[in-house]
């Protein structure tokens, strides 16, 4: 079965302090990537993708992800934060079948 | 750029009654969708559609319709709501399916609460 998992459910971090935000997937196909962000009370937007390439991509907001196949995983990282990236992040994947999410990571940045 | 439109945003429902969530979009998206959010559970499909006529089933499809008479429109009907039908519905639509479904543009949201 395909599957996505988020390996935190919350994240504290300090601001200007940098952070990783975990990505599992398990697949027998190849997938595609993604990661979303979600403000409070917004619907959800498109923060980057991986569909073939390089395997680091960027997005928007000075985030990036690393597509790791033997690993499985695809890792949101920043290497400073700001107190506006306080929202919740979801990794999705999709395959063979329409877009799988992960359950999210809410991210919570200290001042 | 109106992009994804949902409506109602806010409704409470008694258990039992019915009711339809609109969605429309203005962007010539042929897939559209729709997921529920509920607290650490992420997302659920519910239903899709991959252009006007066709419809599929997504994870969580029971206690809920779908129809996709032209591209614009996708709404979402509740035949008996149930308290367990509480949640956040988004509908969400992408240009194409393939790897560009994954690429979806979402509405903001509409909060449904069933007593």
């Amino acid at each position: 079965a395909q599957s996505v998992t988020q390996l935190d459910s919350q994240v504290p971090v300090f601001e200007e302090a940098p952070v990783e935000l975990r990505c599992n997937y398990s697949s027998s196909v190849s997938v595609y990537l993604f990661w979303y962000v979600q403000y409070p009370n917004q619907g959800l937007q498109l923060l980057l993708k991986y569909l073939s390439g390089s395997t680091l991509v960027k997005g928007i907001n000075g985030f990036e992800a690393e597509f790791n196949k033997s690993q499985t995983s695809f890792h949101l990282r920043k290497p400073s934060v700001h107190i506006s990236d306080t929202a919740e992040y979801f990794c999705a994947f999709s395959g063979n079948t329409p877009l799988v999410f992960g359950k999210g990571t809410r991210l919570s940045v200290i001042a | 750029n109106a992009g994804v439109t949902q409506t109602p945003k806010f409704q409470v429902l008694k258990t039992g009654q019915s009711m339809t969530l609109q969605c429309a979009q203005d962007m010539n998206h042929e897939y559209m969708s729709w997921y529920r959010q509920d607290p650490g559970m992420g997302l659920r499909l519910i239903h899709y559609s991959v252009g006007a006529g066709i419809t599929d089933q997504g994870e969580v499809p029971n206690g809920y319709n779908v129809s996709r008479s032209t591209t614009e429109d996708f709404p979402l009907r509740l035949l008996s709501a149930a308290p367990s039908q509480t949640s956040v519905y988004f509908c969400a639509s992408s240009p194409s399916g393939g790897p560009q479904a994954g690429e979806l543009f979402f509405g903001e949201g509409s909060r449904l609460t069933v007593l």
